[in-house]
This record gives C-alpha cells, structure tokens and sequence, in this order.
C-alpha cells in the first residue's frame, strides 16, 4: 500500500531557505509528485509539479532523485507569508490520490 | 476569475436533519472530488467524479451521497447528519484525472465548516 511520509512541522527564519521532505516508497511510475500549500480557513494551493530530477518555477523548486522514491520541496528566501502547512501529493500503482499529512512550517522574523 | 465555489462556508445543524453543501467550478474541469479535513487526519477523499454522470467513493464515503448531473457542479449530500460528520470541507476540481500521465493539479475551493450537534 502506497504511503507518503512528512515531518509534523519545521520552523525556520525570514531569508532562509527551506526544504521539506516527502518520502513515498510507493509511487506509481508513470506519476507525477505534486506539492500544495495551506493557508488557514483556506482550501490547499498548487504550488508545483514534477517527475523526476528537478523542477523550478517562480515560487519553489522540487527536488526528485532518479529512484522517485522521496521529493524535496525547496523554498528559497522565505518570508513570513510562507507560513503554512505543506502536502505532497502522489498516485500510487492503482490510481489513487496518496497525500502526506502535511508539514507545519512556521517562519520567524 | 477562475475558481470553486463553496456555500454555505459555515453551517451549523442538527442530528438527522438533511444537508447540502454546493460545489460549482468555472473552468469546464472533468474531475470533481469532495474531502474532509480533521485535525491530525489531513485531508480524506469522500467522493470524486471523472465527468458527469459518473461518480466514485473515496476513502470515506459513508454517510455523503453526491451527484454530477452537470459539469460545473458536485452538490454533497449528508441525508442524516450525525456529531462524527463536523468537520472543515472541500471541494477541489481539475482539468483532467490528477493522477498518473494526465496529473492535473486540484484547484480547491475555500472550504465549509459544518457542525453538527
């Protein structure tokens, strides 16, 4: 049974940069890693997507070795608006929607 | 604006007293899909729709119906609420099945808190 693993929660400070990992020991191998973000009393937000190697667009950058079985989120510079709680999201072999339980972070000044 | 609607966003009811929650996305998306969100649970799928007229249980399904008669909507239907169905709701759609070679990222809506007493 597919499963995917998350820290709890991580702190870090403004300027840093942050990476959160995902482990999924199962991940269909045509499937795509997804990651969102969660802001309070707001529903999840995509923030990127990739397969394998790595992935970058203007808000985060995804890292995926070539066995695709962790992905690392990376949040470059983050500021307190970054604080959130973060999914990843993976289908496993039959189709099905795996999300992770989701990372706390929490960014101080 | 792109986006999922949600209403009510907050709704507070009683035991056994027939609910629906609407869902409306304006981007022509096939796939629907509805979830609760419990503290130290994360998000639970309840039921999806790959296009209208076709619907599937999640993880959760018991207690909800649902229907997709059209595409743009996903109504929830609790027909006996109990206590155990309080919960932070939300409706999510996307272009395609988020998953495997299509992977189409879920757009998701602001969410309804129910409570049922």
């Amino acid at each position: 049974l597919a499963k995917t693993t998350q820290p709890i929660s991580m702190d870090s400070y403004e300027g840093q940069e942050v990476n959160i990992t995902c482990s999924h020991n199962n991940i269909a191998t045509n499937d795509y890693i997804t990651w969102y973000q969660q802001f309070p009393s707001q529903g999840p937000r995509f923030i990127i997507q990739g397969y394998k190697t790595k992935v970058t667009n203007e808000v985060a950058s995804l890292f995926i070795p070539a066995d695709r079985k962790s992905s690392t989120l990376s949040l470059p510079r983050v500021s307190l608006s970054d604080t959130a709680v973060y999914y990843c999201l993976v289908g496993d072999s039959n189709y099905q929607l795996i999300w992770g339980a989701g990372t706390k972070l929490i960014i101080k000044p | 604006e792109a986006q999922v609607t949600q209403n009510p966003r907050y709704l507070i009811t009683v035991t056994g007293k027939k609910l629906t929650v609407t869902c409306s996305q304006n981007m022509n998306h096939e796939y629907m899909s509805w979830y609760r969100q419990d503290p130290g649970l994360g998000l639970r799928q309840i039921y999806y729709s790959m296009n209208v007229e076709v619907t599937d249980k999640g993880d959760v399904p018991e207690g909800y119906k649902v229907s997709r008669k059209e595409k743009r909507n996903f109504p929830l239907i609790l027909e006996s609420p109990s206590p155990n169905q309080t919960s932070l709701y939300f409706c999510a759609s996307s272009l395609s099945v988020p998953t495997g070679t299509d992977n189409s990222p879920l757009h998701f809506g602001n969410g309804t808190r129910l409570t049922v007493t």
